[in-house]
């Protein structure tokens, strides 16, 4: 499974309020990224990272940010969460040894009320 | 920009009937092309994944996909399906050189019946 912890997998929060997923990973690969996945859409790109500090916007990136201080690490902020933020958020790493594809997390299910 | 468009949303099939899931992309560029498969409650895991060479491949269960760059299609397909291969498959494609974004397409569900 590539060494992908999600956390939390479950949350429900109230609008306005500013929440954190974190997504760790045990071995270090450079490329970091989090999806959204929502039916009818499938999953779409919020940001993603290819190093410590060096991070890029993806396709739904408004109203989220993230932080990678630790190569391991790679946190997403929702700053003020809104009801259309309801969604399951996905972790993916891509390793380094060349190989093209992602690898997933479980995923954590957030809703906002 | 890239687009991945899977034409059915949802399949269902009989148990041991064959079934094909279409998979139509549009890239200006060389692409990497992917099947993923999600079971209920569950991450994604990859399926499949066309790089180079050979336009067919395999998967460990009996999944095929062949990539037709004239047709621009990457059709998943297996020749008799199981009760267990009921879940969501979403194919998807990254630009060669690139950060390795992926970009799906939304779905479809494939529902095995006894």
């Amino acid at each position: 499974d590539a060494g992908i912890t999600q956390s939390p997998r479950h949350k429900v929060t109230e609008t306005g309020t500013p929440v954190t997923l974190r997504c760790h990973q045990t071995e270090n690969h450079r490329y970091m990224y989090w999806y959204r996945q929502d039916p009818g859409h499938g999953l779409r790109l919020i940001h993603y990272s290819y190093g410590v500090k060096d991070t890029d916007k993806g396709e739904v990136s408004d109203g989220y940010s993230v932080s990678r201080s630790k190569t391991e690490d790679f946190l997403l902020t929702l700053e003020s969460a809104t009801s259309s933020q309801t969604s399951v958020y996905f972790c993916a790493i891509r390793l380094d040894t060349g190989i093209t594809e992602a690898f997933f997390g479980q995923g954590t299910r957030l809703t906002v009320v | 920009a890239q687009s991945v468009t899977q034409l059915d949303s949802q399949v269902p099939v009989f148990e041991e009937a064959p079934v094909e899931l279409r998979c139509n992309y549009s890239s200006s560029v060389s692409v990497y092309l992917f099947w993923y498969v999600q079971y209920p409650n569950q991450g994604l895991q990859l399926l499949l994944k066309y790089l180079s060479g050979s336009t067919l491949v395999e998967s460990i269960n009996g999944f095929e996909a062949e990539f037709n760059k004239s047709q621009t299609s990457f059709h998943l397909r297996k020749p008799s399906v199981h009760i267990s291969d009921t879940a969501e498959y979403f194919c998807a494609v990254s630009e060669r050189g690139s950060q390795g974004n992926l970009i799906f397409g939304k779905g479809t569900k494939l529902s095995v019946k006894p």
